[in-house]
């Protein structure tokens, strides 16, 4: 069982709304990583870091934020939510280990912005 | 373009019985294969790892193939049982990139029925 946590696990909000999603992991990993996963749908890269201070954008243009402030911390915020960004985010933790490191996956939050 | 194509799209099988998941990959560079299993509302877990020079692994019933040259890859579950209904996702790693870049399959999804 993986040691990463994220909360809230369901959230619907207003549109304009500002949130932060929180993702946490105690198994010390340098790399962290999200994901936004539609229905039936391939998961798509949004942000990576690849230890404290250091993030980068994913594959899939979005319009939140994240920092990385501690080796543990991941959060990622919504300025102004708005109604394209419903989905499930996945928080995903890993340790390098070359060529082999798995990601460990939190249970996700379901966002629904009304 | 870098792709990774999983087949069926859906499966509905009986308690007990035995099925075969495919993944076709067209991603270059290739570091490693990845088949995560993802229940519904939670995030993915890991069940087999595969390099290029691994052409099968097993996890308890799972047994997972890989063939480098023909770029294919299945997942074999025996003995089905309901706590493996869940969505099947097939993930290539390339190894261009200091991040070993992940590109997902749309994932199976696999019904047991009793």
């Amino acid at each position: 069982e993986a040691d990463i946590y994220q909360t809230p696990r369901y959230l619907v909000i207003g549109t304009g709304k500002k949130i932060t999603l929180e993702c946490s992991q105690t198994m010390g990993h340098d790399k962290m990583y999200w994901y936004q996963q539609d229905p039936g749908m391939e998961l798509h890269l949004i942000h990576y870091s690849y230890g404290v201070n250091s993030t980068e954008k994913g594959d899939l243009s979005s319009e939140s934020t994240v920092s990385r402030i501690r080796t543990e911390h991941f959060p990622l915020t919504l300025e102004s939510a708005r109604p394209s960004h419903t989905s499930q985010y996945l928080c995903a933790s890993s340790e390098s280990k070359g060529r082999t490191d798995t990601q460990y996956f939190g249970p996700g939050t379901r966002l629904t912005v009304l | 373009k870098n792709q990774v194509e999983q087949s069926p799209q859906s499966l509905i099988i009986l308690e007990g019985k035995n099925c075969t998941l495919q993944c076709n990959y067209t991603v270059s560079p290739f570091s490693n294969l990845r088949w995560y299993k993802q229940d519904t509302g939670r995030g993915p877990v890991s069940l087999t790892i595969m390099t290029f020079s691994e052409n099968t692994k097993s996890n308890g019933r799972y047994t997972a193939t890989l063939d480098a040259d023909t770029k294919q890859s299945s997942l074999h579950i025996t003995a089905s049982q309901l706590s493996d209904s869940a969505s099947y996702i097939c993930v290539v790693s390339d190894r261009g990139s200091t991040l070993g870049r992940l590109y997902f399959g749309r994932g199976t999804q696999l019904t047991v029925w009793p």
